[in-house]
């Protein structure tokens, strides 16, 4: 199985600060996401990466921006953290082809006030 | 946009019995994906069904899909209390940037 760190686990900010989370994996996997999931919307993307350094925009990705200078590594900012980007934030990477079969981290509850 | 669409949106129903849910999308799909979410964790992955296919198994699990209906339903049998779970049907429509496009899931409980 992969394993995939999500860090912090929590987080409360304020509003107007940047945040970054960080997503971590072991295996090289090729394909990572970030979706965040919300009361009455289920998951949803917010960006996604198919390689070092090569991202896309998802449904949601206004106010966030991610970075992907290694393999490994899959960091999602907040420039600046508004009160309707309280949420789950889950990492992800693809076990097979682009979204297939999702291997998720366990999450990062953050709260924004 | 919401594509694919879990019915009923909660079930409880007693050890041992069998657990069907059921997921509606709207547009043409290459694959439709199914996973399970346990309270505070991430979500596992369960079984893929391509747009070929019609039927999968996977030990206590049978998804089916109905393409012309734009349909799919997951069976658990001998349903056991572990199962008490959220599980989301997601579909991929081919294109990367859109990613999976998830439902809002149904809340399972399994009485003991």
């Amino acid at each position: 199985d992969a394993g995939i760190t999500q860090s912090p686990r929590h987080k409360v900010t304020e509003t107007g600060t940047p945040v970054t989370l960080r997503c971590h994996q072991t295996e090289n996997h090729r394909y990572m996401y970030w979706y965040r999931q919300d009361p009455g919307h289920g998951l949803r993307l917010i960006h996604y990466s198919y390689g070092v350094k090569d991202t896309d925009k998802g449904e949601v990705s206004d106010g966030y921006s991610v970075s992907r200078s290694k393999t490994e590594d899959f960091l999602l900012t907040l420039e600046s953290a508004t009160s309707s980007q309280t949420s789950v934030y889950f990492c992800a990477i693809s076990q097979g082809a682009t979204n297939e079969k999702l291997f998720f981290g366990s999450g990062t509850q953050l709260s924004v006030l | 946009s919401q594509q694919g669409e879990e019915d009923p949106q909660a079930l409880s129903i007693q050890e041992g019995e069998n657990a069907t849910m059921n997921c509606s999308y709207k547009t043409s799909i290459n694959n439709l994906q199914w996973y399970r979410q346990n309270s505070g964790r991430g979500l596992v992955h369960l079984i893929l069904i391509r747009s070929n296919e019609r039927e999968k198994h996977s030990g206590r699990l049978r998804v089916t899909l109905d393409t012309s209906k734009k349909s799919s339903s997951l069976l658990i049998t001998a349903s056991r209390a572990a199962d008490t779970a959220s599980y989301f049907c997601a579909t991929d429509t081919g294109g990367g940037a859109d990613g999976l496009t998830f439902g809002k899931g149904t809340h399972l409980i399994i009485q003991p």
